[in-house]
C-alpha cells in the first residue's frame, strides 16, 4: 500500500510568485490535511479537504488556498509568495478511523524556498 | 504561551543513555501523539496514547491526563535515534490537531 505522497520535493519561487504543491493521501482514503512548518516553528494547521470539500482552515491569508480532486488527491496553492511563505509543507492522510487507533501518516514534505 | 509545550527544545545525549522528553498541554485531549521527524522532513507517528503507558522496542510514551502531561522515553539510546520529536494534542473529540514545537534530539556515539 502506498503511503501519502507529496510532490515536488523542493521548489524555489521568488516574491510575487505562485506555488503549486501537490499530494495524494493512501489509495482509498478521502481526507488530507495540509501542515505549514515554518523554520523553528512548529506544525501550523492549514486546510483540512474530505471528499472533494474544504472543511476547515487555519488562520492563514486567502492567498493560501487548495482544492481536492475527484480521486482525493489536493493541492495547496499559494499566491504572492513572500519571503516568510518559505517553510516545509507537509500533508496527511485524514482518515479518521486510523486517526483514532493512533496512525497518523504524512507525507515526506515539499520545502518551499522564496527568494 | 502555546497550548502546547515541550521541554527540552534541545538534548544532547551520548550513545546508551537514557532519554526523556516532556509534553504538557493546556487544552482538554482526547489523545495525544507523539511523531518524529527526520532530517529530511519526513515524520513517523511513533505513538497516540489517552492513558497509562506504551512501549515499543527502546521507546515507552507516558500520560498522566489529570496532570496534562506526557513524557517519552528513549532506553539505551543510538545516534539513528537523532531527530525532532513531536508532540501534538487531539482536542476533544475533534480532528484538530495542535503540535508542540518539538525537540531536537542528537545522540553521539
Amino acid at each position: 500500500e502506498a503511503g501519502v505522497t507529496q510532490s515536488p520535493t523542493h521548489l524555489i519561487k521568488t516574491r510575487g510568485q505562485q506555488a503549486t504543491l501537490r499530494c495524494s493521501p493512501i489509495s482509498g482514503h478521502t481526507s488530507v490535511y495540509w501542515y505549514q512548518q515554518a523554520l523553528g516553528l512548529g506544525l501550523q494547521f492549514l486546510l483540512w479537504y474530505d471528499e472533494g470539500e474544504e472543511r476547515n482552515r487555519g488562520n492563514f491569508p486567502p492567498r493560501f488556498s487548495g482544492r481536492q480532486f475527484p480521486n482525493y488527491s489536493s493541492e495547496l496553492n499559494v499566491n504572492a509568495l513572500e519571503l516568510e511563505d518559505s517553510a516545509l509543507y507537509l500533508c496527511a492522510d485524514g482518515e479518521r478511523g486510523r486517526w483514532n487507533t493512533g496512525e497518523l501518516f504524512f507525507g515526506e514534505g515539499s520545502r518551499l524556498t522564496v527568494l | 504561551k502555546n497550548e502546547v509545550e515541550q521541554s527540552p527544545q534541545n538534548l544532547t545525549a551520548q550513545e546508551g543513555e537514557f532519554i526523556t522528553i516532556n509534553c504538557s498541554y493546556s487544552v482538554g485531549i482526547s489523545a495525544l501523539h507523539w511523531l518524529q521527524q527526520h532530517p529530511g522532513g519526513g515524520i513517523v507517528s511513533l505513538f497516540m496514547l489517552s492513558s497509562g503507558k506504551k512501549k515499543h522496542g527502546r521507546l515507552i510514551a507516558t500520560i498522566n491526563i489529570q496532570e496534562k502531561h506526557s513524557s517519552l522515553h528513549i532506553t539505551a539510546s543510538h545516534p539513528r535515534d537523532s531527530a525532532v520529536y513531536i508532540c501534538a494534542a487531539r482536542v476533544g473529540n475533534t480532528d484538530k490537531l495542535i503540535f508542540g514545537t518539538g525537540t531536537r534530539l542528537q545522540v553521539f556515539p
